[in-house]
Formats: C-alpha cells, structure tokens, sequence
C-alpha cells in the first residue's frame, strides 16, 4: 500500500524567496508522483508528475521536483516566490501495477507568501 | 474546452436527508474518479467509474453511499440519510483513458455541510 508524507502543514515564505515543500512516499513499487495545486474554493490542478525517465521534472508556473528513490523523497521546488503561489501544494502516489490511477494523497501544505 | 463541472458547489442538509452530488466531466472524458476531503485532511479516494459501470469502489464507506455514472448524463454521488460525518468536501475528477500515470482533471468540489 502506499502512503504520502508532507512535512509542514504551513511553509511561510517571503516574495522572491526560494519554496521548498516536502513530500517523502512509501510505496511497495516504483510509485508515480504527484504534486497538485488548490487554490481557495477551487479544484486541484496538476502542477506536475513523475513517471519513469529524468528524475528532476518541470511543471506550471515556475515549480519542479526531483524523484529520489534513495530517499523515497518528491520535493516541490521554485527558485523564487511570488504572490501568486500562495495556496495549498498536495504531493500523491499512485502504483504503477494497478489498471488505473488511484491517487494517495498527503495532507497537503499550504504555502503563504508575505511581500 | 469547459473543465470538470460539479454541482452544487455549496450543499446544506439536514441528518437524515439525502445529499445528491452531481459530477460533469470533461468533453472526451469518460473516467470518473471521486475522492472525499475531510477538513484538515488530504482527499481519499471512493470510487472509480466508468461509462455504466463501478470499477473500483474499495474507498466507499459500506453504507449510504452509492454512485453512479449512466450512459447519459452526468456521475452522481449520493449519500442517504447524511450525519455530521459526511461534512466535506467532495471532489469528483474526470481522464480520456485509464492508466496510472494519466492525468485526472479535477473540478471545484461540492462543499457539503449536515447540520
């Protein structure tokens, strides 16, 4: 079965400061990942994923994460923070050896952003 | 293209009425995945489905609680005689093609309150 870890319910950043969201998974098999946005009152959107291939993945607006499986870890990244950001960042999993994709997901951390 | 539409947005009951949740789900797009978010909690699946039939509904709590997704029309997620319980909120997610490492396009939620 797999599971998700997010360190930090709450990260605070300063605008043009570096973001750095924790997730750490614990699956029986090569999971892909997730990390999803969710602004206020509204759905989540993909911000990126990893499936098999080069491990450091680029997404939406400026965010990247790195697969470790040494370190079973799926970090969220961006150089610089922008007021924008502010939202909550969710990190999932989903088994590859399944017929479908059954996202776990973290409890999610909601990044505030201060000018 | 219009996105994953949900509705109500907002839903008030009483214990023991009935909640209907309806889910839409993007052109093309004939999975449909639902998952639940309890305040503070990251959202858990319930069910998978495809056009007429339940494929996955290992997340679904035993009872009062169906869905389904008819050949015309949108999904519906529909609880029976509601508690305080099933305060959430309730995403529905919709992808072209099943698959682990496709991506699920998910719409605002339906916010459910049981007075």
């Amino acid at each position: 079965a797999q599971s998700v870890t997010q360190l930090g319910s709450h990260v605070s950043v300063s605008e043009g400061a570096l973001v750095l969201l924790r997730c750490n998974y614990s699956s029986s098999v090569p999971p892909y990942l997730f990390w999803y946005v969710q602004y206020p009152n509204q759905g989540l959107q993909l911000l990126l994923k990893y499936t098999t291939g080069a491990t450091l993945v680029k997404g939406i607006n400026g965010f990247e994460a790195e697969f470790k499986k040494s370190e079973t870890s799926f970090h969220l990244t961006k150089p610089s923070a922008h007021m924008s950001d502010a939202a909550e960042y969710f990190c999932a999993v989903s088994a590859p050896d399944t017929g479908f994709q059954k996202l776990v997901f973290g409890t999610g951390t909601r990044l505030l952003v201060s000018p | 293209n219009a996105g994953v539409m949900q509705n109500p947005r907002h839903l008030v009951r009483r214990r023991g009425q009935e909640a209907r949740l309806r889910c839409s789900p993007m052109k093309g797009h004939s999975h449909v995945y639902w998952y639940r978010q309890l305040p503070e909690e990251g959202l858990k699946f319930m069910v998978y489905l495809q056009k007429e039939n339940i494929i996955d509904e290992s997340g679904m709590p035993k009872e009062r609680f169906s869905a389904e997704f008819p050949k015309e029309g949108p999904s519906i997620l529909r609880i029976q005689q509601v508690v305080r319980g099933d305060s959430a909120a309730y995403f529905c997610a919709s992808s072209p093609v099943a698959g682990p490492q496709e991506t699920q396009y998910f719409g605002p939620g339906t916010r459910l309150l049981v007075l």
